[in-house]
């Protein structure tokens, strides 16, 4: 079974508008959850590291957020400009241990 | 900045054909990583390395084998291709403890 889960799978904004993404997980010991963003063809790149103690954090119109008790994250992104068409990817670190747990990722489309 | 570079963005071989998927990385990272993404399963792990010569089998190594004769580089082989392994490969790296692979910008192998 699936350590991480994102919904929705796909979507389709207009340029502007903001959306959300989420993530759960049942990673545990949990270490840290980070987001990445993987343009078409590309490999992914970081946007946001959340350990235990952190609830939010911003980057640029990128916002994640955590709730560790209840084990879920979330993206926002606000005002989507056309460059955010990607897939962006949850992923969990599991204390002492080196793998990755990564979700399917959630693909976003924005249209103008 | 980090660097994961990986030797082809696309590749096409035959059935049956010896493959070689290189990956180098200049921040001398213990740990490197190979993955395949393929639509609908998100990242999968194949192989991991966390020393030189060391290696341990990721979720779906059946198919492939690696090598890891020197820290900053690690290969993925593919003995006999065959058509399923079609996918997009993406090499990583980290260093231990730290959450953040930094990841190649991937290879789109196709086997025909």
């Amino acid at each position: 079974k699936n350590q991480v889960e994102q919904s929705p799978q796909s979507l389709i904004i207009l340029e502007g508008k903001n959306c959300t993404l989420q993530c759960n997980y049942t990673v545990s010991p949990f270490s840290n959850l980070r987001w990445y963003k993987q343009d078409t063809g590309r490999g992914p790149v970081s946007l946001t590291i959340m350990t235990f103690s952190e609830n939010t954090k911003s980057n640029g119109r990128y916002t994640a957020t955590l709730d560790a008790d209840t084990k879920q994250s979330s993206l926002h992104i606000t005002a989507s400009q056309l460059s955010d068409s990607a897939s962006y990817i949850c992923v969990v670190s599991e204390y002492g241990n080196n793998r990755l747990a990564f979700g399917k990722g959630n693909q976003v489309v924005v249209i103008p | 900045d980090v660097k994961v570079t990986q030797s082809s963005r696309y590749l096409v071989k035959r059935t049956g054909e010896k493959v070689f998927l290189e990956c180098v990385q200049d921040m001398d990272h213990e740990n490197m990583f190979w993955y395949r993404q393929d639509p609908g399963l998100g990242l999968r792990l194949i192989y991991f390395s966390y020393d030189v010569k060391m290696k341990e089998k990721g979720d779906i190594p059946e198919g492939y084998s690696v090598s890891r004769e020197k820290k900053e580089r690690f290969s993925l082989i593919l003995e006999s291709a065959s058509t399923n392994q079609t996918s997009m490969y993406l090499c990583a790296s980290s260093t231990p403890g730290q959450s953040e692979a930094f990841f190649g910008q991937g290879t789109r192998l196709t086997v025909v």
